[in-house]
C-alpha cells in the first residue's frame, strides 16, 4: 500500500502557466519534504515542513512555493514554470527532525514545459 | 560544494557477482550514512543505512562498510541479480542539522543475466 502518494504522476503545462503538484501521506509524519530530481542526478531538496513550520533551503528559486494544509497533504506550487524546472519532483516524508528518522519518497511526478 | 561523493557513475555487473559502490564524505559531523535505491520511474527508496559507531552492517544480499577514519563507506550487492539494476544513492546526515539528506551523485547499476 502506497504511503506517500504523489498526484499526478505525469504533468505537462505550458511555459509561465502556474501549475501545481500534489502530495498526501497515510504515516502521520510530522516532516513532508520536496525534492526536485533531473535527469541522472540526485534529488535535490527545495524545502520542508516540521507541522505548520515551512523552512526554505537558501538556494530554492522564488519560483517554487509550498502549503500544507493538514497533517495529510502538501502542495508543490511553481508560480511561473521555465524550462529548466523540467523534472521530476519528489514528495518525502519522515517522522521528526531528529533520531536520523528516515525519508520515505513518492513515486514522483514528472513535470514537462511546452 | 558536494560533500558527498560517490563512485562510479556507471556499473555493470554479471549476475552473480559482487556490485561495490563506494563513497567518501567531508564532513566529520555526519552521524547516519543511509543508501536509497531507486527504480526508474520511483521514488527513492531505503535499502540500508549505518550509524558511525559500527564498521559494518549486512541484510541479506546488501553490506554497508564504514571507514569512519578514511571518511568512506560502501556498499556490497553479494550475489548480484538482475532484479538489483537500478541507481543506487548514498546520502549523509547530522542529527542535529534536522535529518537533512546530502546525497552522492549516484551509481546507474545494470546487472547483465
Amino acid at each position: 500500500d502506497a504511503m506517500v502518494i504523489q498526484n499526478p504522476r505525469y504533468q505537462v503545462t505550458q511555459f509561465g502557466k502556474p501549475v501545481t503538484l500534489s502530495c498526501s501521506q497515510t504515516l502521520n509524519h510530522n516532516v513532508m519534504y520536496w525534492y526536485q530530481q533531473k535527469s541522472s542526478q540526485a534529488p535535490k531538496l527545495l524545502f520542508h515542513y516540521y507541522d505548520k513550520d515551512f523552512n526554505n533551503e537558501a538556494d530554492t528559486p522564488d519560483n517554487f512555493q509550498s502549503r500544507r494544509p493538514n497533517t495529510s497533504f502538501c502542495f508543490l506550487d511553481i508560480r511561473s514554470p521555465g524550462l529548466g524546472d523540467a523534472a521530476m519532483y519528489l514528495c518525502a516524508t519522515s517522522r521528526d527532525l531528529t533520531d536520523n528518522q528516515p525519508q520515505h519518497f513518492g513515486d514522483g511526478t514528472r513535470l514537462s514545459i511546452l | 560544494q558536494q560533500q558527498v561523493k560517490q563512485s562510479p557513475q556507471s556499473l555493470i555487473v554479471q549476475k552473480g557477482g559482487i556490485s561495490i559502490i563506494n563513497c567518501a564524505y567531508e564532513n566529520t559531523a555526519f552521524d547516519y550514512f543511509p543508501w536509497y535505491q531507486q527504480f526508474p520511474g520511483k521514488g527513492p527508496a531505503l535499502l540500508i543505512a549505518i550509524r558511525p559507531d559500527v564498521s559494518e552492517k549486512k541484510e541479506g544480499r546488501f553490506t554497508i562498510s564504514f571507514n569512519k577514519s578514511a571518511k568512506q563507506f560502501s556498499l556490497h550487492i553479494m550475489d548480484s541479480q538482475p532484479g538489483d539494476s537500478a541507481t543506487y544513492f548514498c546520502a549523509a546526515s547530522l542529527n542535529n542539522a534536522g535529518n537533512m539528506l546530502t546525497f552522492g551523485g549516484g551509481t546507474r547499476l545494470m546487472v547483465k543475466p
